[in-house]
């Protein structure tokens, strides 16, 4: 069974630090995905990144950049010079390979809140 | 607004009454999921369409549970005989259906907030 570990419940930093919120993953299918959603106190899910499992480049995306090893089974996402609007509920999800009319329904993890104070 | 949308926002009703939540996707999404989300916890998946065909539903909670998408657009979800324990935020989503499917990230609207008293 596929399953998300988010380890850190809740993080506070102090703006401008660097933050590294974690994820370590199971699943037995060798072809998934892994995506990042961010829940701001307004409630919606907005979606950040998604990554295959066959590649394992890292990304960048202006103060965000996540590191994804397979090895290790981890999907790891730092925030560069957090800002106060970056505080929000973070939310690592897997999708696995379907089989037969397979749903792609997302497993994600119990979260972990990051609070940034100014 | 083209994102996704879910109505009521809230609801209240009393133990043992019957409620239904709407899911209007984004229109040229074909795909349509719908969530759990308890305090504290991450989204829960409940069903999947594909167009009309649920293709999905094992994962729904109990017999209480059911969900339709009739013309392949909008969503509903039931909960009949309501209990304490159905209080939760549910979260529709809708992605494109495409041969890499489960790399489509979905997207997810803002959720009905349910509170049975």
């Amino acid at each position: 069974a596929q399953k998300v570990t988010q380890a850190q419940t809740e993080i506070s930093v102090v703006e401008k630090e660097d933050v590294t919120l974690d994820c370590v993953y199971e699943t037995r299918d060798t072809t998934y995905y892994l995506f990042w959603y961010k829940q701001p106190p307004s409630g919606e899910l907005v979606f950040l990144i998604r990554r295959n499992s066959f590649d394992e480049q890292n990304e960048i995306s202006g103060r965000y950049s996540w590191n994804f090893q397979k090895s290790t089974s981890s999907f790891n996402f730092t925030i560069t010079a957090s800002q106060v609007v970056d505080s929000a509920v973070y939310f690592c999800a897997l999708s696995e390979s379907p089989s037969g009319a397979g749903s792609y329904q997302l497993t994600f993890g119990k979260g972990t809140k990051l609070s940034v104070i100014p | 607004d083209t994102g996704v949308s879910q109505n009521p926002r809230h609801k209240i009703t009393k133990r043992g009454q019957n409620v239904t939540f709407r899911c209007d996707p984004i229109s040229e999404h074909n795909r349509l999921y719908w969530y759990r989300q308890t305090l504290g916890q991450g989204p829960e998946f409940l069903t999947y369409f594909q167009n009309e065909a649920q293709l999905e539903k094992s994962r729904l909670l109990s017999d209480r549970f059911s969900a339709e998408r009739p013309k392949g657009s909008f969503s509903t979800l039931e909960i009949q005989r309501t209990e304490q324990g159905d209080s939760a935020m549910y979260l529709c989503a809708s992605s494109l259906g495409t041969q890499a499917g489960m790399g489509q990230p979905q997207h997810f609207g803002d959720g009905t907030r349910l509170s049975i008293l």
